[in-house]
């Protein structure tokens, strides 16, 4: 198994543009979730799926959109990039509920917004 | 909105040193709370998820602790080796989807 897989692990992108942070997992897991880590702010969440067609916002979703059409995939799309989206983000993804079962996190995206 | 918060931000040992450090949650509608190991440049890994009032887990040298009915865990580290040298996380679940992680407590082990 490959886990989770994120790409790409880096990007750089000028304020206004849009990109899709893509993220896999071929662990058949139903949730799966995107954080953005901060210095000094651990991981906050951004938005979270708990399975195939279902999604919901976390606790800094703002300009940031999910879909979920497969198990496998829950890509991140930045619609207007913005210089307070610099940030490192990771997917992570979960058998069953996230409440009882341990994360399992991707490599990471270390993206910089000019 | 959910508070968690983790104490100490850091914290310098040396080594053979036992440690511990603390989690603090909302106590009501609690669910599940997880510790999770970080070592820079690397992706979080779990440690442990306590879903019961008083449980107790144990991996190696670590070991992690549950009250549930006062919203907090606590992580202890015995002999700590530069190797345990990592930011610690913990996160709490309380059945609303949602995991939400603390700020980490950051710990160095000089040997």
């Amino acid at each position: 198994n490959a886990g989770v897989t994120q790409t790409p692990k880096f990007q750089v992108l000028k304020t206004g543009q849009s990109m899709t942070l893509q993220c896999a997992q071929d662990m058949n897991h139903e949730y799966m979730s995107w954080y953005r880590q901060d210095p000094g702010m651990g991981l906050r969440l951004i938005h979270y799926s708990v399975g195939a067609g279902i999604t919901d916002q976390g606790e800094v979703p703002n300009g940031y959109n999910v879909s979920r059409s497969t198990t496998e995939d829950f890509p991140l799309r930045l619609l207007s990039a913005a210089p307070s989206q610099t940030s490192v983000y990771f997917c992570a993804s979960s058998p069953g509920l996230a409440g009882t079962n341990e994360q399992f996190f991707g490599p990471g995206t270390r993206l910089t917004v000019l | 909105i959910l508070n968690v918060e983790q104490s100490p931000q850091s914290l310098h040992v040396q080594e053979g040193d036992s440690t511990n450090f603390t989690c603090s949650f909302p106590s009501s509608n609690f669910y599940a709370l997880h510790w999770y190991r970080w070592e820079t440049a690397k992706s979080p890994e779990a440690l442990f998820v306590m879903t019961l009032n008083g449980d107790e887990k144990k991996k190696g040298r670590i070991s992690a602790t549950l009250n549930t009915k006062e919203g907090y865990s606590y992580l202890y580290i015995k002999g700590s080796q530069p190797e345990d040298s990592a930011t610690y996380l913990c996160a709490f679940y309380n059945q609303g989807g949602k995991l939400i992680f603390g700020q980490g407590t950051e710990l160095s082990v000089k040997p």
